[in-house]
């Protein structure tokens, strides 16, 4: 158990519909990270946030959002969605900015029909 | 970006011992990460260098040459639990964003 909390486990929803996918990051952990991963593909960066503030972009799509909130638990909200968004979503936890060990969630599967 | 480079399969016997070969673009770069992944699961971590040489622990010993951009990850005494994907990840000065490799899959046989 890595000590960071992801929800839902699992989500099954249509094309445009709105998600929002949560992450509690390990106690005293600063900083957020969310990444995606498709089938048989790599993980990829979306974001990163440090102590609330977004700190990183990666190839996150206008679609998509996320915040930290003051009590440093993140949420990215995924709307407009295509089948292209099923993906397993992943949010790491770290105490510092970096670098730093991450740890990750379980993640959030995503499937979209 | 960070031109990471790991190959993308390999295969290896129960018991043997396997090298996994990373590249990276050396411009700003401050360390390494290697991370391990089984299908449908979190990664989770497995070493990181930030100095020259090679770092062991226990049956997995990763080495890093920043001069060359060069890192490997080295398995010993294969088990077949050791079936999974190998992510490759250098840390760069500008920003906290940790970028990582495409993962070499490893599938180790009896």
């Amino acid at each position: 158990d890595s000590g960071v909390t992801q929800t839902p486990k699992h989500l099954i929803t249509a094309t445009g519909q709105r998600v929002t996918l949560r992450c509690s990051p390990r106690s005293g952990d600063l900083s957020v990270y969310w990444y995606q991963q498709s089938l048989d593909q790599g993980l990829q960066f979306l974001i990163q946030y440090y102590n609330g503030e977004e700190r990183a972009k990666g190839n996150i799509l206008e679609r998509f959002s996320a915040q930290q909130f003051p009590d440093l638990h993140s949420e990215l909200n995924l709307s407009s969605l295509e089948l292209g968004d099923s993906a397993l979503y992943f949010c790491a936890s770290s105490l510092r900015t970096g670098p730093g060990e991450l740890f990750f969630g379980e993640g959030s599967r995503l499937t979209v029909l | 970006g960070q031109n990471i480079d790991q190959p993308t399969e390999m295969t290896a016997t129960e018991g043997a011992i396997v090298q996994i070969n990373c590249t990276y673009q050396t411009s700003g770069f401050n360390g390494l990460f290697w991370y391990q992944q089984h299908a449908g699961e979190a990664p989770t971590f497995l070493s990181y260098n930030v100095l020259d040489g090679l770092e062991e622990k226990g049956r997995f010993s990763s080495f890093l040459s920043r001069s060359k951009g060069y890192s490997y990850l080295l398995l010993k005494e294969l088990q077949m639990k050791d079936s999974a994907s190998y992510l490759c990840a250098p840390f760069y000065n500008q920003g906290g964003k940790l970028i990582f490799g495409q993962g070499t899959e490893l599938s180790v046989k009896p």
